[in-house]
């Protein structure tokens, strides 16, 4: 079955401890991104992928970090985390860059900051 | 800068009622279009998109939205809703100018009363 995974689903955690979550996605697709839900403010792009080994900063990209070092993977790293990072974070793909494919998302990762 | 406006946060309507949810945007050249849905605890799914040609697309679910260039709008609407429709619906648009990125609305809310 085509799909983005995510994990964990959900995590709790205190501010200043490292953690990762990480997006798989088996459909091939060369585009990955990352956004950020919050209420009132709809969804905002984190970081993105073009492909392996290309990365950009989305519209929010303080506090986080990404890498690409295989087609299929995309992790979001937060390595301070802190309490304004509290926030439902989705990972999505595409075949190929945002502006003419439809962009295919993951379950969610529901974070919350201590 | 690109923005995406949702001018409706939470809508309420009765179950065989028409919909009409709106969207504007900010962008001067050639946009590509997209409606996505997220019901209750589920990740996102395209509705519908355009792209380019005939201005009304019809989408799953029998949704459509109508591209007016003039209005710089593209409204979602569906003749007789559902209780199954409850769920949050974001606008999003990506300007060709910057193909790797897409600016989603701040969602509109929208509960069914059976």
């Amino acid at each position: 079955e085509a799909q983005v995974t995510q994990n964990p689903r959900y995590l709790i955690t205190v501010t200043g401890k490292k953690l990762t979550v990480t997006c798989s996605q088996n459909m091939n697709h060369e585009y990955m991104s990352w956004y950020r839900q919050d209420p009132g403010l709809g969804l905002r792009q984190i970081y993105y992928s073009m492909n392996v080994e290309v990365t950009d900063k989305g519209d929010v990209p303080e506090g986080y970090k990404v890498s690409r070092k295989e087609k299929r993977n995309f992790p979001l790293i937060l390595e301070s985390p802190s309490p304004n990072q509290t926030s439902l974070y989705f990972c999505a793909s595409s075949r190929r860059a945002a502006s003419s494919y439809e962009q295919y998302f993951g379950p969610g990762t529901r974070l919350t900051v201590t | 800068a690109q923005s995406v406006s949702q001018h409706n946060h939470h809508v309420i309507l009765s179950e065989a009622a028409s919909l009409e949810l709106g969207c504007n945007y900010s962008y001067g050249g050639t946009v590509n279009l997209f409606w996505y849905v997220q019901y209750p605890g589920q990740h996102l799914q395209l509705l519908l998109k355009y792209f380019s040609g005939d201005p009304l697309v019809k989408g799953i679910k029998g949704f459509e939205a109508e591209f007016i260039k003039s209005k710089f709008s593209f409204n979602l609407r569906k003749p007789s809703v559902q209780w199954s429709d409850t769920a949050e619906y974001f606008c999003a648009v990506n300007g060709d100018s910057s193909a790797s990125k897409i600016i989603f609305g701040s969602g509109t809310r929208l509960s069914i009363r059976p």
